[in-house]
């Protein structure tokens, strides 16, 4: 069974200040990872997915991703007060690419 | 696009009692998912359709819960005789094709007293 630990569980960052967050997959078998992140009492909003070793960058947001250390990591630049969420990893596994296993978490919180 | 919806939001059973859940995935999309989400557990895959058939309900508890798709507009996940430990925010996304971005729907609290 796979397994996503995510790092910080919670993270407080300063209004403009870069946050960045980690995730480590306990094996390699899946070459797709997603970030997401769930506002309270909402829906998972995607942000950045990545299939290659480097670097991706969506808005904001970056992906780096690293398949021989089992590491991706999600930095968030400038960040908002309204980025406060929880942020979630996921890797992509299953024979046809149909299941998420998602990471635990971190609580982000963006002081003004 | 009205994303995906689930209803009810919120859903307070007795235990014992059963629960349907439902789902509407983004129209045109073929894959339809439904997960788990727990404050000890976190989220959690339960089962997944793909043109309407049953493809992986791997992590399906094996009593009481089930899923179906009767069509391309709308998935159920029910939960018979509902206990305390089923309490949970309960997701469904869908996705265009499998391996796609899931598009997560607002999830329905169910609060088992």
């Amino acid at each position: 069974q796979q397994k996503v630990q995510q790092s910080p569980e919670s993270l407080t960052v300063s209004e403009g200040a870069m946050a960045s967050l980690n995730c480590t997959f306990s094996d390699g078998t899946s070459n797709n990872f997603r970030w997401y992140r769930q506002h309270s009492a909402k829906g998972l909003e995607v942000l950045v997915s990545i299939f290659s070793d480097g670097e991706k960058e969506e808005g904001r947001f970056t992906a780096h991703l690293n398949r021989a250390n089992l590491h991706v990591s999600l930095h968030i630049r400038e960040p908002q007060p309204s980025d406060s969420a929880v942020y979630l990893c996921a890797g992509v596994y299953g024979g046809s690419g149909n299941k998420l296993i998602f990471g635990t978490g971190t609580l982000l919180s963006v002081k003004p | 696009n009205a994303g995906v919806i689930q209803t009810p939001r919120h859903k307070v059973t007795g235990k014992g009692q059963e629960a349907t859940l439902w789902c509407e995935p983004i129209s045109g999309h073929s894959a339809v998912f439904w997960y788990r989400q727990t404050i000890v557990q976190g989220l959690e895959f339960l089962t997944y359709f793909r043109n309407q058939a049953p493809i992986d309900d791997s992590g399906m508890p094996k009593e009481r819960f089930s899923a179906q798709m009767p069509n391309q507009s709308h998935s159920t996940l029910k939960i018979q005789s509902t206990q305390p430990q089923d309490s949970a925010v309960y997701l469904c996304a869908s996705s265009l094709g499998t391996g796609d971005t899931l598009y997560f729907g607002a999830g329905t609290r169910l609060s088992v007293l």
